[in-house]
């Protein structure tokens, strides 16, 4: 499978606690983001990566998220001390960037269903 | 304001008849895409069909068509010949040329095809 994937498929935790995802874009792809998605909207972006840079962070990207893309390969999305709202699903998606031109198309994971009790 | 409008929050049709999922957006920017997705009860985010603003032909993919009216800045996808898999969450979205390259999506489209 050469698709965008993502560890764990879902995740239940309490509130207070870190959690870690994991997304793997497809290999040729150096652009890398990460949206959220609530039950019944469509996904809002979070944060996106050109290589290991982190380019550009919404608003919606508070002090207790945090993204990484080390080796400009996979990414984890990390967040701390976990609120109820945080519960959502989380989607990853890549690109080929500046090869794609304008069109650049996004290819998404099947995302990360986090659930904060 | 809303960037991207989807007016129709469900939407039923008879399998292998056509059906038309709306699709308005907002921008003052001269360059963008917009780009449809589906999304299945699975959760994964399936890529669809693109128009860029400066393509002068509608976008046509297999059963998928794009009906790009710029002046009333709708993109409307068009998908012929329904099948039972079609029925999912469909999401138009926007990527502007001077506002990063995070796309905005609409709030979607539920689409139920029947028997």
């Amino acid at each position: 499978d050469t698709g965008v994937s993502q560890d764990p498929r879902h995740k239940i935790t309490k509130r207070g606690q870190n959690v870690t995802f994991r997304c793997d874009p497809i290999s040729e792809h150096n652009r890398l983001y990460w949206y959220r998605q609530t039950l019944g909207q469509g996904p809002e972006f979070l944060t996106y990566f050109q290589n290991e840079a982190q380019l550009e962070k919404s608003r919606l990207l508070s002090d207790r998220f945090s993204a990484e893309r080390p080796k400009g390969s996979f990414s984890t999305l990390e967040i701390q001390r976990t609120e109820q709202g945080d519960s959502a699903m989380y989607l990853c998606a890549s690109s080929l960037g500046l090869a794609g031109g304008f069109t650049d198309t996004q290819y998404f994971g099947p995302g990360t269903r986090l659930t904060v009790l | 304001a809303q960037k991207i409008t989807q007016t129709q929050p469900g939407m039923f049709v008879q399998e292998k008849e056509a059906v038309t999922l709306d699709c308005t957006y907002d921008t003052s920017d001269q360059s963008y895409g917009l780009f449809w997705y589906k999304q299945p009860s699975s959760g994964e985010m399936i890529f669809l069909i693109y128009q860029g603003s400066y393509d002068e032909q509608n976008a046509t993919e297999g059963r998928y068509s794009l009906n790009f009216q710029k002046a009333r800045k709708s993109a409307n996808l068009v998908i012929s010949a329904s099948q039972l898999g079609d029925s999912a969450m469909y999401f138009c979205a926007m990527r502007e040329w001077n506002y990063g390259q995070n796309f905005v999506f609409g709030p979607g489209t539920r689409l139920s095809v029947l028997p």
